[in-house]
């Protein structure tokens, strides 16, 4: 099956920094790679996707960069704020059936 | 407003006992997924449905079992409770057309 690798586990920034997380996957068959965000006690929210077709794309302070060839792909947050704190996962889905990544604690510290 | 709703936010219960957690969406959506989540290990598939009576085997099925009687309902179902089924169990309806995952609030299940 699937398998996404997804680092790093945590990751602290000064408030205004970027953050960058970066996710692998193994099977060719995927064509879609969202990024959720989960707050502490809520549910993932989804934040930015991509599909395979597509090799960036933005809104706002956040993109997500896609590497078909390499099979990798990665979020950027642009001057990063305290809200952004939260747990980032990564996905990859074929056939509907998505595999997460770990997840990336970020704390972005004022 | 899409809503994927659980049954319960917190559950605890005895070893040995069966567990029934819930599931229902109001979007139409043909996949429904069960996803158990541990901290560092992230959300590991238990079990998913591509449609009414269906049901696969996701990654981690041991201990657990499915069931959909109904197009938005999702039922897992632990057989016989053990302390190591502690964990937050996450339940995810999706459309076929859109792929986009939404999330119910969560189940925090203890098992004493």
């Amino acid at each position: 099956g699937e398998n996404v690798e997804q680092h790093p586990s945590t990751l602290s920034v000064q408030e205004g920094d970027s953050a960058v997380i970066k996710c692998t996957y193994s099977d060719s068959a995927s064509n879609y790679f969202p990024w959720y965000k989960q707050e502490l006690g809520k549910r993932p929210q989804l934040i930015i996707d991509i599909r395979s077709n597509v090799g960036e794309k933005k809104d706002q302070r956040i993109a997500v960069t896609l590497n078909k060839t390499a099979k990798h792909f990665s979020l950027h947050i642009t001057e990063t704020q305290p809200e952004d704190s939260a747990v980032y996962f990564c996905a990859a889905v074929k056939y509907s059936t998505l595999t997460f990544g770990k997840g990336t604690m970020l704390l972005v510290s004022p | 407003d899409v809503k994927v709703t659980q049954s319960s936010r917190y559950l605890v219960k005895r070893t040995g006992e069966k567990v029934f957690l819930e599931c229902v969406q109001d979007m139409d959506h043909e996949n429904m997924f069960w996803y158990r989540q541990d901290p560092g290990l992230g959300l590991r598939l238990i079990y998913f449905s591509y449609d009414v009576k269906m049901k696969e085997k996701g990654d981690i099925p041991e201990g657990y079992s499915v069931s959909r009687e109904k197009k938005e309902r999702f039922s897992l179902i632990l057989e016989s409770a053990s302390t190591n089924q502690t964990s937050m169990y996450l339940c995810a309806s999706v459309s076929t057309e859109n792929t986009e995952a939404f999330f119910g609030q969560g189940t925090r299940l203890t098992v004493v």
